[in-house]
């Protein structure tokens, strides 16, 4: 069965970078395309960031454009996102979730159970 | 970027009754829509995509429709178990891909 596991979440300094991991198993990851989607404490969900199967293709959301960077290593089966300039405002459970197809560009059809990162000033 | 508008904000319910919920895209998305449930404490889980197609293992009294800028979630026998928060999101054309700002399910 599909398993997302991310890591890589804590308590960080403002203005400081933090690297979160996703692990997946369960299907041939370098298949699919890849999202990032956040939730801060008691609000809703946003869309972070996608990248294709292949890492030739990688969208952001205005929001955290520029300051984080997703990246995918298919020989290692793991999806990253790299997050810097941290601010109080990207405090938020992290979770990274499947895309149905390759492109990355359709609807996200599994989720991980999220990592807490916590941005402290 | 395409906003997204869920109605109502809390949506109180009867089990057993059915409850309708609506997500309304500020420009079409087509039938790019795809629903997603969260109880507390766990990762959103999908319903439903392609508006109207339900997603493996989800049973058959949840239900979607709409095309265009319109759509809507319908759970009809309401069980203990779908009280939750539900969310829309649209994956038209190219990201950013936007969700609704959620629908809570609460027991009447």
């Amino acid at each position: 069965q599909v398993q997302l596991v991310e890591s890589g979440g804590g308590v960080v300094q403002s203005g400081r970078s933090l690297r979160l991991s996703c692990a997946a198993s369960g299907f041939t990851f370098s298949q699919y395309g890849m999202h990032w989607v956040r939730q801060a404490p008691g609000r809703g969900l946003e869309w972070l960031s996608v990248m294709s199967y292949d890492g030739d293709n990688e969208f952001y959301a205005d929001s955290v454009k520029g300051r984080f960077t997703i990246f995918r290593d298919n020989s290692k089966n793991t999806l990253y996102l790299q997050m810097n300039s941290l601010r109080g405002e990207d405090t938020a459970v992290y979770y990274c979730a499947k895309d149905a197809d390759n492109s990355g560009l359709y609807y996200l059809d599994y989720w991980g159970q999220g990592t807490l990162v916590t941005v402290s000033s | 970027e395409i906003l997204m508008t869920q109605s109502p904000a809390t949506l109180s319910v009867s089990p057993g009754e059915r409850a309708a919920l609506s997500c309304r895209a500020s420009q079409t998305v087509g039938s790019k829509l795809a629903w997603f449930q969260q109880k507390p404490g766990q990762a959103p889980r999908l319903l439903i995509y392609e508006a109207s197609t339900r997603a493996t293992a989800i049973p058959v009294r949840f239900s979607g429709s709409g095309s265009g800028t319109e759509f809507t979630l319908t759970i009809s026998n309401l069980q203990s178990e779908d009280f939750a928060v539900y969310y829309c999101q649209q994956y038209d054309g190219w990201p950013p891909y936007t969700f609704g700002q959620g629908t809570k399910l609460e027991i009447k």
